[in-house]
Order: C-alpha cells, then sequence, then structure tokens
C-alpha cells in the first residue's frame, strides 16, 4: 500500500499557540487528503478534505478559522492549530486518497499526538 | 442520517479461537465498505475494500464478508499478534470523492 508520513508524531505545547501537522504522501500523488481527529477510545472523526489548490472542506462543527489546512502541492497538506487549547489535545491523523488496485481507499499516516498544557 | 455499528465494542479471544466481528451500516447508497486494522497510537491500516452484497476478501487469518445490512470480519485461528482495534467505515453515494464513515471499532485482544 502507499505510504504516507506526519510529523511530528508528538507535540505538547502551551496553550494559546499554534501547532503545525504535515502530512505527506512519499510514494504517490494525492489530490485529495483528510483530516480527522480521534479522542481516546473513540473512533476517527473526519475534520476537513483538503484538495490540491483549492480551499478545504470543513465538517459540521469545525471552525476553519481555527484549524487552517493548506494543501499547496500533491505531496504535502498542512493543519495548522491556532492558539491552541487544553480541548484541541487529541490524536491528529492524515489520509491520501488512493487506489489499491482498481479500488480507491484511503491510505493513513501514523498520526500526530497533540497534549495541549 | 448514515450510520455504522460495530459489535461486540470489545473481544477477548484464546489464541486459535476463531470468531467474527460485525459492522452493521445504514447509508443512502453505498459506494463502499473498508476495513482497517489500527494499532495503539497509530494511524489504520487497510485491509479490504468491499463493493457489493455477496463479495468477500481474504487476508491471511482474516475474512471480510459483506450483505446488503451488514459485513462481517471473520478471523480464524487468530493469534496474539492479531490483537488491535478494527475498524469498519462505510464510503456513501451523496458524499464527497473518498469520504469514509468510520464507526466506532471492535477492540481485539488474542490471549496466548
Amino acid at each position: 500500500g502507499a505510504v504516507v508520513s506526519q510529523h511530528p508524531s508528538r507535540v505538547i505545547c502551551k496553550s494559546g499557540t499554534s501547532v503545525k501537522i504535515e502530512c505527506r504522501s512519499l510514494d504517490f500523488q494525492a489530490t485529495t487528503m483528510f483530516w480527522y481527529r480521534q479522542f481516546p477510545k473513540q473512533s476517527l472523526m473526519l475534520m476537513a478534505t483538503s484538495n490540491e489548490g483549492s480551499k478545504a472542506t470543513y465538517e459540521q462543527g469545525v471552525e476553519k478559522d481555527k484549524f487552517l489546512i493548506n494543501h499547496a502541492s500533491l505531496t504535502l497538506s498542512t493543519l495548522t492549530v491556532t492558539s491552541a487549547h487544553p480541548e484541541d489535545s487529541s490524536f491528529y491523523i492524515c489520509s491520501a486518497g488512493g487506489t489499491s488496485g482498481k479500488q480507491e481507499t484511503q491510505y493513513f499516516g501514523p498520526g500526530t499526538r497533540l497534549l495541549v498544557l | 442520517e448514515d450510520q455504522v455499528t460495530q459489535s461486540p465494542e470489545a473481544l477477548r479471544l484464546q489464541e486459535g479461537e476463531s470468531s467474527s466481528l460485525n459492522c452493521s451500516y445504514t447509508v443512502s447508497g453505498l459506494r463502499g465498505l473498508f476495513w482497517y486494522r489500527q494499532d495503539p497510537g497509530k494511524g489504520p491500516e487497510f485491509l479490504f475494500t468491499l463493493y457489493s452484497a455477496g463479495e468477500e476478501k481474504e487476508k491471511e487469518r482474516l475474512k471480510a464478508t459483506l450483505t446488503k445490512k451488514e459485513s462481517f470480519l471473520h478471523i480464524t485461528a487468530p493469534k496474539p499478534e492479531d490483537s488491535a482495534t478494527y475498524l469498519c467505515a462505510v464510503q456513501a453515494d451523496q458524499t464527497g470523492a473518498n469520504n469514509l464513515f468510520f464507526g466506532t471499532g471492535t477492540r481485539l485482544t488474542v490471549i496466548p
């Protein structure tokens, strides 16, 4: 399967600061990338869909001014959590849309654990 | 409203004890149903995609099946390394390209 990387894998920041998370598709060009958030013992919740060269589409209840997404190239999407607060502490996972054989699927990155103090 | 329900929430099996995980779904037009494996602190790992009722996919000790209402992930003679959370996700016709809606997962523990 395709390889998707995320950086950093873990980040601890103070409340009020901004944190940027990078998501890279290493061996294929992804026109669409997705950002998810996962709280402990819960499933993945889609935050936004990121299309290369255009504005991201945010899910209901996700503040676009707080979670800034940039998809400047076919291999890189970034998520910036602005003015982070403790309730933003979570596991953030990106995925890239790809094809496994003839089938569309999503390939996920390893995730970024954010802790806001 | 689209829904994905997985059961059981948690499952403990002895090594070699076969069982099945269930994923029930209600969507307006199913484009695809996906199974993923997630280890603690890691992103999901793709396992299978199923598109139509009656379809089956196999990979090592895992076999996924699909009906019009649900999917099963059968685990035959599991080993401790099969311990993980198994996630089911659906892709519906009316959603955007590749959008997936996830269930809450089944946390599988295989005891040696």
